[in-house]
């Protein structure tokens, strides 16, 4: 069974770009959430999607937003970006949609480089 | 108050040590709770579960604590390959998963 993708590996934008990241879920988890890991930091919420629909989101400024697609991939976009966006940018999915008792399966993440 | 705080690092132990990691998390309607491991630069893995009842999995033990908010992690008979950030979560509101800032173990031949 293929785990979490994400893609790409590694980004690198200027100030004030706009980049994009994407995330393919493990076949039947319709459960897909961000987290953003900036360098000595630990992962910060950033979004949860689920059945195509956000249903909760951390506390980032509104340049960061998302989608899910019908076929439970998701898409994140970082609008106007700044230095301090520079992170690891995780995603997970889950196998019931946040009310069981399952851990999140992450994927192996895209390092996102502000220059 | 942070939502989920660990203790704080490096543990820095010989092999064959047995090392304990605490966290304590502050909304007592948290109803999930998980260890995870993170290798440097690589993305966390799920280490176990907690159970109220305690469990154990080889050399890892986790323990739960409902009354005081607290969890902890037992590891016996410590290999060099449990050098890891040790990475305590709680299923927060809203079904997401709250991430303490990590405990960073360093075994040592």
């Amino acid at each position: 069974e293929a785990g979490v993708t994400q893609s790409p590996t590694h980004l690198i934008k200027t100030r004030g770009q706009q980049a994009t990241l994407r995330c393919s879920p493990i076949s039947g988890h319709t459960s897909v959430y961000w987290y953003q890991q900036a360098l000595g930091l630990g992962l910060q919420f950033l979004l949860w999607y689920d059945e195509g629909e956000e249903r909760n989101r951390g506390n980032f400024p509104p340049r960061f937003s998302g989608r899910q697609f019908p076929n439970y991939s998701s898409e994140l976009n970082v609008n106007a970006l700044e230095l301090e966006d520079s992170a690891l940018y995780l995603c997970a999915s889950s196998l019931m949609s946040g009310t069981g008792y399952y851990g999140y399966t992450f994927g192996s993440g895209t390092r996102l480089t502000v220059v | 108050r942070k939502e989920v705080e660990q203790d704080p690092g490096p543990f820095n132990v010989p092999e064959g040590a047995t090392v304990a990691f605490n966290c304590t998390y502050s909304n007592s309607a948290s109803q999930s709770f998980f260890w995870y491991r993170q290798d440097c630069r690589k993305e966390p893995k799920l280490l176990m579960s907690v159970y109220s009842s305690g469990n154990e999995d080889g050399r890892f033990t986790a323990q739960l604590n409902r009354a005081s908010q607290y969890i902890s992690l037992l590891i016996r008979d410590s290999k060099l390959s449990d050098s890891a950030t040790y990475l305590c979560v709680v299923r927060g509101q809203g079904g997401k998963l709250i991430f303490g800032q990590g405990t960073e173990l360093s075994v040592k031949p």
